[in-house]
């Protein structure tokens, strides 16, 4: 069974940092591309970046582009965030999602419970 | 304001059949394919609709989906109580290079 555990999230003040992981399993997490989406508290998804399963390609959302980066480490099956610069309208519930496929055009087959993140002084 | 343009909200009845829509661009639904999500209450997004009508296993038949030029629908027949859920589209758009999705319908089950 496909498990992803994303973690790392919590308060941090504009301005600031924090790293978001997510531990995968229940799968060869080295043949999928993976994705980070967001999600506002009431409000609906937004694609944050994605990651192909080699890390040769790279994308990222307008919006965090330049802030955030995105990386993965296959021999230990785990996806991670770096958000530099937090604004706060970072403030969102983090997903980390699995595709079908290698590449980041497939489709987010699954998903992690998400990690809350909050961007306050 | 989202990319791709979704009716806020929809309604039906059990057993009835409802369809919601999902419009884009030349850049991202007229030259890309179209996936779907439900997301139920206080839950992670699920993977509806994959590749414009596309159904992962474990998907009921009773959702389709289908796109035309830069528009899109997810149907949904003999609704259940259980449908009751926000419903988005997505699509990769070429000129952002990246993922778009919709705002997101909430469907209502009455």
């Amino acid at each position: 069974e496909v498990q992803l555990v994303d973690s790392g999230g919590g308060l941090v003040q504009p301005g600031r940092s924090l790293r978001l992981s997510c531990a995968a399993s229940g799968f060869t997490f080295g043949d999928y591309a993976m994705h980070w989406v967001r999600q506002a508290p009431g409000k609906g998804l937004e694609w944050v970046s994605g990651i192909s399963w080699n890390s040769d390609s790279i994308d990222y959302a307008d919006s965090v582009k330049g802030r955030f980066t995105i990386s993965r480490d296959n021999a230990n099956n785990s996806l991670y965030l770096q958000m530099n610069s937090l604004r706060a309208e970072d403030t969102a519930l983090y997903y980390c999602g699995k595709d079908m496929f290698t590449m980041v055009r497939g489709a987010i087959r699954s998903w992690g419970q998400g990690t809350l993140v909050t961007v306050s002084s | 304001q989202s990319v791709l343009t979704q009716p806020p909200s929809a309604s039906g009845t059990p057993g009835q059949k409802v369809t919601i829509s999902c419009s884009g661009s030349s850049s991202n639904i007229g030259g890309n394919t179209v996936n779907w999500y439900q997301q139920l209450p206080g839950t992670a997004p699920k993977l509806l609709i994959y590749n414009n009508s596309r159904r992962p296993t474990g998907v009921p038949d009773r959702f389709s989906g289908s796109k035309s030029g830069t528009s899109a629908s997810l149907a949904i027949s003999g609704l259940q109580s259980e449908d009751e859920a926000d419903y988005y589209c997505a699509a990769w758009d070429d000129s952002l290079n990246g993922w778009v999705f919709g705002g997101g319908t909430k469907l209502t089950v009455l």
